[in-house]
Parts: C-alpha cells; structure tokens; sequence
C-alpha cells in the first residue's frame, strides 16, 4: 500500500535554532517528491521538489534531502524565524499517473 | 497573477441545508482537484478532473457529494444535505499536467473555505 509517514507530528524550537523534519514512504513506482508549507488559515505552498536523481537541495533557508534507497526525504531548516510557525507536508507522485500519496504533516511552532 | 480562488471563505450553515462551494483555477491549468482537510485526517482527494471531465471521484464519501466544472474556469463542490460531519476545510487546487504527463505535480491551492455545519 502507496503510504508517506512524517514525523515527528508536532515540534516546537526557540527561534534561531535549527531542525529537521522526516519523511518516510513506501510509493511505487516513484515519481517525485515534494514538500509543502502551510501557514495557518491559508492553502499549502510547495517548497520544493526533490527528483529521483537529487540528492540534496536547497531553497534559502530550507534544505532537502533525497534517500532513494532508503526512501526517506529530510527537511532541514536553518536559523528557524518566527515565520517559519507552520505545518510541513510531504507529498509523494506515483509515476505514470495523477495520484498524490500524502502525508499527515508536521506542526513546527517557532518560540520567540 | 491571481492564484486559485475560492469562495466563500467561510460558510456556517445548519444540518440539512445546501452547501455550495465554489473554485476558479489559475488560466491555463487543465487539472482540478478537491481535497477536504480535517485534523484527525489531513488532507483527503475529494474529486479530480482533467480538462473539465472528472477523472477519479472515488474519494467523494457519499452521494450527498457532488462536483462539476462546466468550464475551465469555475468549479463547484456541492453538499445536500449537509451534516455535521462534513464540517472541514474544503480547498481547491489546479495544475498543469493530466492522467498520464504528470509532469513536476505541484499543486496550486486557493486560501480554502471553511465549513461549519451545526
């Protein structure tokens, strides 16, 4: 079964500091993945997308990874801002087709 | 460039009454999704259309649903009647790409609308 779990579900961090948020899926046949942001009260935002052959890429403060092998993405973000308060969700596209597999997302709350 | 719009914003509304939900995509995406979002279980695919058909309506809970889109520009999501249970939040996305060019898949979400059914 096509499945993408994040975690962890929730995490708070003083501003300034540094995180990382995982993803990990079983979709097949891979297409892309991709990772969103979303303010409270608005629509997702993609941040970024990561192919099959990428292992790494950055977006300013945003950094993701790609592990086809191990089929797990990461996002790390550097000196977190206040603006930064927001769900992350990973998104995985099957190949040869429309379907998204998406995951539950992250809740990150930057501290002041 | 006006991004996906949705109205209305917010729609309370009591149990048993007609709910529409209305989406203009961006100009030039052939791809319209609905999705509802709810805390317990995130973001669902409600109905998918390709070049105005519906392609995959398979994630619409019941024939209380409904959704057309008689155009490429406007797209609408009906409940009747509606129900508690159906209290999310509805969004609508557009993209370019269809059933077998997917392309990058990034989706383009409007702001959403907010449905409270009491």
């Amino acid at each position: 079964k096509n499945q993408v779990e994040q975690s962890p579900q929730s995490l708070i961090i003083l501003e300034g500091k540094n995180c990382t948020l995982q993803c990990n899926y079983t979709v097949s046949p891979f297409s892309n993945l991709r990772w969103y942001k979303q303010d409270t009260g608005r629509g997702p935002v993609s941040l970024t997308i990561m192919t099959f052959s990428e292992n790494t890429k950055s977006n300013g403060r945003y950094t993701a990874t790609l592990d086809a092998d191990t089929k797990q993405s990461s996002l790390h973000i550097t000196a977190s801002q206040l603006s930064d308060s927001a769900s992350y969700i990973c998104v995985v596209s099957v190949k040869e087709g429309y379907q998204l597999i998406w995951g539950a997302g992250t809740k990150l709350i930057i501290k002041p | 460039d006006a991004g996906v719009i949705q109205s209305p914003r917010h729609e309370v509304t009591e149990m048993g009454q007609e709910v529409t939900l209305r989406c203009k995509p961006i100009s030039g995406h052939n791809s319209l999704f609905w999705y509802r979002q709810t805390m317990m279980r995130g973001l669902e695919l409600l109905i998918y259309f390709n070049n105005n058909v519906p392609i995959d309506d398979s994630g619409m809970p019941e024939d209380r649903f409904s959704a057309k889109m008689p155009n490429a520009s406007f797209s609408t999501l009906k409940i009747q009647p509606s129900e508690p249970r159906d209290s999310a939040v509805y969004f609508c996305a557009s993209s370019l790409g269809g059933q077998a060019q997917w392309g990058t898949g990034e989706l383009f979400f409007g702001e959403g609308s907010r449905l409270t059914v009491l």
